[in-house]
């Protein structure tokens, strides 16, 4: 099946400073979705990208979604102690009866010291 | 902002009994689909159900999982038999379909097997 590597697996940070990870398929995805996991929570959709090359920002959050269609960044400006938690990346296939899985990276765990 | 309703929100089972879990999707979502995180590891896709029927799942869903939508409102997860390897948060996730192409999650449900 279809496998998404995301990296990093974990990342501890300063309150202030910038964050970024990504993920890369081995296969075209043409959606790309970033969510946030809280802890006994379910996933919390931030970014939704879903052309090649496009560029999405939500407030301190930007993601790209690649040229090749197999990868895409987030990045987090000015990080702030609430953006603790999982990250995940997912890539979402083309329409059909599949549309609507999603295959999700393994997931970024944020720490953020104040 | 709509919401996938799930209970219940976390179940104790001994190994062999059946569990049935159970979600409330947004009203007007056409696609349905059930979703498994063991603790630690990324969220994995189980099945997608469009139409009162299924129409994708994965090798993880077995003989021992079965999803129906019995009176037109709550979509249900059975396992039948339950391993200890069962064990893990399983997420309830809905989507529009026609207008809408956001796919929204449930808070969960853990079921821990003992």
């Amino acid at each position: 099946g279809q496998q998404l590597n995301q990296s990093p697996q974990s990342m501890f940070i300063q309150e202030g400073e910038d964050v970024s990870m990504n993920c890369t398929s081995s296969s075209i995805f043409n959606t790309w979705l970033w969510y946030k996991q809280d802890p006994g929570e379910g996933p919390v959709l931030l970014i939704a990208l879903y052309k090649a090359g496009e560029l999405t920002s939500n407030g301190r959050l930007t993601a790209q979604f690649g040229i090749t269609r197999k990868d895409s960044f987030l990045n987090i400006s000015a990080s702030i102690p609430s953006d603790v938690g999982i990250y995940f990346c997912a890539g979402r296939d083309a329409g059909g009866t599949s549309y609507g899985k999603l295959t999700f990276g393994q997931g970024t765990i944020l720490t953020v010291h104040p | 902002e709509p919401e996938v309703t799930q209970t219940p929100s976390h179940q104790v089972t001994q190994m062999g009994q059946e569990v049935i879990l159970r979600c409330v999707p947004i009203s007007n979502h056409l696609y349905f689909y059930w979703y498994r995180q063991i603790l630690g590891q990324k969220v994995e896709f189980l099945v997608s159900f469009y139409n009162n029927e299924i129409s994708e799942k994965s090798e993880i869903f077995d003989d021992q999982f079965s999803v129906e939508r019995p009176d037109g409102s709550n979509f249900t997860l059975k396992i039948r038999s339950t391993k200890l390897e069962d064990s893990a948060m399983y997420f309830c996730a809905t989507l529009q379909g026609y207008s809408g192409n956001t796919i929204y999650f449930g808070e969960g449900s853990w079921l821990t097997v003992v």
